[in-house]
């Protein structure tokens, strides 16, 4: 089974600190995404990344970076942590090529809570 | 840009009832559309999903969704559910020209009564 781990289920960050969180793929995918869940907004994509060093800005990218510097670990970065970033955020992956025929995979999510 | 419309925020009804959620999008393009559930404290799994061909999908557990393109909608069905079925289920679009991004409605919750 792809398995797409997400190192930290439950973090607590004071405002204005540096958020790193970690997401590990382990089918060798190409495709790794960021997205965010909050209640009756659904999930919307942060950013996602087609390959090692490459990144796409998603539908809210605004106070977010990511890094891709080995193919299976993709990680998204808040440079100064605000409360509005208080979230779910989840981690998918897929395998390369259209997403025609593929099937995105998620993490089971990280709960930042930002005070 | 895309969007996509899920109709209901909340359903309750009771086992053995019948579930429809609506799901409309905005592209006139060419789609491929997915319903996705979460389970309390799990992660999103995959239900079903339409790439091309017949427009009725069956899914895993008795899940069926229907693509009307003349409508643009995706409607998820199940005739009869069960306790288990509580969970949120999301509607996501991929616009095939917009590579591989997928475009999620805002979920609906589902309350099976037991």
């Amino acid at each position: 089974d792809v398995k797409v781990t997400q190192s930290s289920r439950y973090l607590v960050k004071r405002t204005g600190e540096k958020v790193f969180l970690e997401c590990v793929q382990d089918m060798d995918h190409e495709n790794m995404f960021w997205y965010r869940q909050d209640p009756g907004l659904g999930l919307r994509l942060i950013y996602f990344s087609y390959d090692v060093k490459m990144k796409e800005k998603g539908d809210i990218p605004e106070g977010y970076s990511v890094s891709r510097e080995k193919k299976e670990r993709f990680s998204l970065i808040l440079e100064s942590a605000s409360t509005n970033q208080t979230s779910m955020y989840l981690c998918a992956s897929s395998p390369g090529g259209q997403l025609s025929g593929n099937t995105i995979y998620f993490g089971e999510g990280s709960w930042l809570t930002v005070v | 840009a895309q969007s996509v419309s899920q109709h209901n925020h909340h359903v309750i009804l009771s086992e053995a009832a019948s579930l429809e959620l609506g799901c409309n999008y905005s592209y006139g393009g060419t789609v491929n559309l997915f319903w996705y559930v979460q389970y309390p404290g799990q992660h999103l799994q995959l239900l079903l999903k339409y790439f091309s061909g017949d427009p009725l999908v069956k899914g895993i557990k008795g899940f069926e969704a229907e693509f009307i393109k003349s409508k643009f909608s995706f409607n998820l069905r199940k005739p009869s559910v069960q306790w288990s079925d509580t969970a949120e289920y999301f509607c996501a679009v991929n616009v095939k020209a917009a590579g591989n991004k997928l475009t999620f409605g805002g979920g609906t919750r589902v309350l099976v009564k037991p």
